[in-house]
């Protein structure tokens, strides 16, 4: 089956970087995505992985590493508008994914 | 292009009830998908559709029904609405064939049973 974790909160400063992990198990795993939801609005797609390695996107960046079942979202110059929920999601061969709890991020000023 | 719609916004059922939770979207996307979002809870895969003219199950079915109308049209509907079924619903589409990792989602439905 197909369980992701990653940590229900974490706290940064504005300006710092921030880290989110995300661990994964499942059989046929397809690709790592992330998702950013501000509060009371819809997930928006930010970033996927279908190999090991890194992807940058701006300020944004994401690492998969399949032999450790892990990715991470990595947040650089953090901006208060950066404070929302992230989802990391994991794809299967059935064209559905199965999305994480999520990681509420809060900055601090 | 208005990207993915949803109607309602919000609704307000009491248990028992029935509806039908309306979603289309106008980017030529074959797979579409239905979630709910509890608190903590993360999202949720009801049902999906890889390509019109096909359903399947999600994680959390029961209870609810979908029906693909047409390539930008996928509807979910509550046949007895249930407090438990209380939540937020979220629509989304995606190009299919291998690119369900970038879905866009509609702005969602607050859904009460009462």
């Amino acid at each position: 089956g197909q369980s992701l974790e990653q940590p229900s909160e974490v706290t940064a400063v504005e300006g710092a970087i921030v880290q989110i992990n995300c661990t994964y198990q499942t059989s046929g795993f397809y690709g790592l995505s992330w998702y950013q939801q501000h509060d009371g609005g819809a997930p928006t797609f930010l970033s996927y992985n279908g190999l090991d390695g890194l992807e940058e996107t701006g300020r944004f960046s994401s690492f998969l590493s399949r032999s450790d079942s892990y990715g991470y979202l990595l947040l650089q110059e953090l901006q208060m508008k950066d404070s929302a929920s992230y989802f990391c999601a994991e794809g299967s061969r059935d064209d559905k994914i199965i999305f994480g709890k999520g990681t509420r991020l809060h900055i601090l000023p | 292009n208005a990207g993915v719609t949803q109607t309602p916004k919000f609704q307000v059922l009491k248990t028992g009830q029935s509806m039908t939770l309306q979603c289309a979207q106008d980017m030529n996307h074959n797979s579409m998908y239905w979630y709910r979002q509890d608190p903590g809870m993360g999202l949720r895969l009801i049902y999906y559709s890889a390509s019109e003219g096909t359903t399947d199950k999600g994680e959390v079915p029961n209870g609810y029904n979908v029906s693909r109308l047409n390539k930008r049209e996928f509807s979910l509907r509550l046949e007895s609405a249930a407090p438990s079924q209380t939540s937020v619903y979220f629509c989304a589409s995606s190009g299919g064939a291998g690119t369900s990792y970038e879905q866009y989602f509609g702005p969602g439905t607050r859904l009460t049973v009462t």
